[in-house]
């Protein structure tokens, strides 16, 4: 079945580490995202990717970084610059037609 | 900042219909209405999307006003596992931009 994977789906992680998750489709879709949400929140946007190779900060990259070296693949890093990682992190794909397909998402703990 | 405001919250009996609203003023000529739910811990998933006339799918009714500057979804026999946050975005369907996802609307349906 297509759709989107992220993993892990929980994630520990001990302060002043980098830590990367995974976000994988296999829809074909050129444009993905990365979202960050926050207990009670909506969703705000990290970064966004439209074609391999080439991506766009959103409007909370600081202390994030990404890579689209694949179609397929969208890493998002966390890095030890991000004061506060702990959150649900959601990826998703855009089909041309406009609805964005989102993976189950993967929970950062900073311990 | 997101180009829609919706109801923080909503209640709704079960079995009921669910309208719920949302305010796109500064809506463009070509830039489509979608609706996403998310429901508690798991990514969003989504709805139905429409331009300018009323859409129907298996899940819900969208109707948009003539002028474009607001829509409602319906939830037309609401049940308990339709409890979710419900958002609504504009965006032009071609464009592989930014997508911006505002606090949404909590439904809650009630037995």
């Amino acid at each position: 079945d297509g759709g989107i994977t992220q993993s892990p789906k929980y994630l520990f992680r001990k302060e002043g580490q980098n830590v990367t998750l995974s976000c994988e489709q296999n829809l074909n879709h050129d444009a993905m995202y990365w979202y960050r949400q926050d207990p009670g929140q909506g969703l705000r946007l990290i970064y966004y990717s439209q074609i391999v190779n080439d991506f766009q900060k959103g409007d909370i990259a600081e202390g994030y970084s990404v890579s689209r070296e694949k179609k397929e693949s969208f890493p998002l890093t966390v890095t030890s610059a991000q004061k506060n990682p702990t959150a649900f992190y959601l990826c998703a794909s855009n089909r041309n037609t406009g609805e964005l397909f989102f993976g189950e998402g993967s929970r950062l703990t900073v311990l | 900042d997101a180009k829609t405001t919706q109801p923080p919250s909503m209640d709704c009996a079960e079995g009921r219909a669910a309208n719920l609203p949302c305010n796109h003023s500064t809506i463009s000529g070509n830039e489509y209405v979608y609706w996403y739910r998310q429901i508690h811990s798991q990514g969003p998933q989504y709805i139905i999307h429409g331009l300018k006339n009323n859409e129907t799918n298996e899940m819900a009714s969208l109707i948009i006003t003539e002028d474009r500057k607001s829509s409602t979804l319906i939830l037309p026999h609401a049940t308990l596992r339709d409890t979710a946050v419900y958002y609504c975005i504009v965006r032009v369907v071609t464009s592989y931009d930014k997508v911006i996802f505002g606090p949404g609307t909590s439904l809650s349906v009630i037995p």
